[in-house]
């Protein structure tokens, strides 16, 4: 089955400062690949999708970059402001399933 | 458009007894899925459905673990017996197909097991 893997597992970054956050995964038939955000004690909510036919696509602040010969993914976060403080996870769909990453605690300083 | 609805919130209960989760997904979402999402780690998929028929258990603990979907909208998950490693978030999340369209997660049912 599919297998994700997330770094790093924790990020500090000062506000304003951009943060990157790298996903790979081992399906070569896996074609959609969402980022959600978790604060704490709340619900993951999507951020950013992207599909295996584009290699990038951008949203305000917020960017994923998709490699699918090295299978790899990026989220880019710019300026990144105290509210961004949170849980990332990457996920990759192979056949109907989402598996995801083990997620990356964002902490934004002021 | 409401949003999908879980009950309970949050659940205390000793090994060895059981507990109910249920989930009521959006309006017009055909696939349904269930999650356990373990503190520190991102959801990992227990059961999805396609109306009221499963696509993928792979994960599930069958000899634990059972959910259903009868009609093809609300669901619920059962554990019976309940073990210590049971202790984590249970999220329901729903789509309109399963075919890599968004995933509209719950609030969670945080359960503890004693």
């Amino acid at each position: 089955g599919e297998n994700v893997e997330q770094h790093p597992s924790t990020l500090s970054v000062q506000e304003g400062d951009s943060a990157v956050i790298k996903c790979t995964y081992s399906d070569s038939a896996s074609n959609y690949f969402p980022w959600y955000k978790q604060e704490l004690g709340k619900r993951p909510q999507l951020i950013i999708d992207i599909r295996s036919n584009v290699g990038e696509k951008k949203d305000q602040r917020i960017a994923v970059t998709l490699n699918k010969t090295a299978k790899h993914f990026s989220l880019h976060i710019t300026e990144t402001q105290p509210e961004d403080s949170a849980v990332y996870f990457c996920a990759a769909r192979g056949g109907n399933k989402l598996t995801f990453g083990t997620g990356t605690q964002l902490k934004v300083e002021l | 458009e409401a949003g999908v609805a879980q009950s309970p919130r949050y659940k205390i209960i000793e090994k060895r007894q059981s507990v109910a989760f249920w989930c009521n997904p959006i309006s017009g979402h055909a696939t349904l899925y269930w999650y356990q999402q373990i503190l520190g780690q991102g959801p990992k998929l227990l059961i999805q459905f396609q109306n009221n028929g499963v696509v993928d258990d792979s994960q599930l603990p069958k000899d634990r673990f059972s959910a259903e979907r009868l009609k093809g909208v609300d669901s619920t998950l059962k554990i019976q017996p309940a073990k210590l490693e049971d202790s984590a978030v249970y999220l329901c999340a729903s789509s309109i197909t399963g075919t890599g369209r968004e995933q509209y997660f719950g609030p969670g049912t945080r359960l503890t097991v004693t």
